[in-house]
C-alpha cells in the first residue's frame, strides 16, 4: 500500500511528558500538512510543509507543539509537556503539488493521543 | 475567515433511500468546496469538490453536490444509498486565492440501515 501511514496508531501517555509522532506521505508528494481532530468535530489545520519549508502555521500550534520534515519526505510533530487538552486524533495528509487551493489532500489513519 | 456548518450531526436512513446531507459555508472571499468521506478505521478521502464551471458535481459512486452560491451552501444528495456508504462526511472550504488552510465542518454521521 503506498498511501499515507502514521506511526504509532495510538498513544497513551501521562500529563507533561513529551511525544513524537511520524508521517510518511506518498513518496511523490511535495506538500505535507498535520490536523487535529478532537471528538465531534471536523479536522483543524495545525501546519504545513512544502518540501522541508514550514510554509504555515495555525494559532492551534502553541509553543509546545513543533513540526518538522526534515529531508522533504518523512515528517515528525512533537508535543512537549502533553496536557489532557491535547488528547485528540493528530491526522497527517499530503499532496502532490498545483496551486494549493485546488490540490487533492490524502490522508492518513492518524495518532490517538490520550494524555491521563 | 471561513466556517462550515452540518447542521445534522446524525442521519439514520434506511437502504436504497434517498439521502441529502446539508452543508452550509461562511466566507468573505471566493472559495473553493469539498466533501470528503471517512469509513469506519479509515482516513478521510476526498469524495467530491466543487472549483468552478458546473455547479453540479458528481462523485463516482453516485454522490452528487451542487453549489449555490446565494444561500452559500454545498449539500450532498444520494439517491438510493446502500449499506456501504455508512460513514462520516464532512465538508470543507477553502480560500480560492490562499487556499492551504483547508476549514472543515464538524461532520454528519450516515448509518445506513437494513
Amino acid at each position: 500500500d503506498t498511501g499515507v501511514s502514521q506511526d504509532p496508531r495510538h498513544k497513551i501517555t501521562k500529563r507533561g511528558q513529551n511525544v513524537t509522532f511520524r508521517c510518511d506521505p506518498i513518496s511523490e508528494h511535495n506538500r505535507l500538512y498535520w490536523y487535529r481532530q478532537t471528538l465531534g468535530q471536523g479536522p483543524e489545520f495545525l501546519t504545513y510543509f512544502q518540501n522541508e519549508a514550514q510554509l504555515e502555521k495555525s494559532r492551534l500550534l502553541s509553543d509546545r507543539f513543533s513540526a518538522e520534515r526534515p529531508k522533504g519526505s518523512f515528517s515528525t510533530l512533537e508535543i512537549q509537556r502533553t496536557e489532557q487538552g491535547d488528547s485528540a486524533m493528530y491526522l497527517c495528509a499530503s499532496s502532490l503539488g498545483g496551486p494549493v487551493s485546488t490540490d487533492t489532500q490524502y490522508f492518513g489513519p492518524g495518532t490517538r493521543l490520550t494524555v491521563l | 475567515a471561513q466556517s462550515v456548518t452540518q447542521l445534522d450531526s446524525q442521519v439514520p436512513v434506511f437502504e436504497e433511500a434517498p439521502v441529502e446531507l446539508r452543508c452550509n459555508y461562511s466566507s468573505s472571499v471566493s472559495v473553493y468546496l469539498f466533501w470528503y468521506v471517512q469509513y469506519p478505521n479509515q482516513g478521510l478521502q476526498l469524495l467530491l469538490k466543487y472549483l468552478s464551471g458546473s455547479t453540479l458535481v458528481e462523485s463516482i459512486n453516485g454522490f452528487e453536490a451542487e453549489f449555490n452560491k446565494s444561500q452559500t451552501s454545498f449539500h450532498l444528495r444520494k439517491p438510493s444509498v446502500h449499506i456501504s456508504d455508512t460513514a462520516e462526511y464532512f465538508c470543507a472550504v477553502t480560500d480560492r486565492d490562499y487556499g492551504q488552510n483547508f476549514v472543515f465542518g464538524p461532520g454528519t454521521r450516515l448509518s445506513v440501515l437494513p
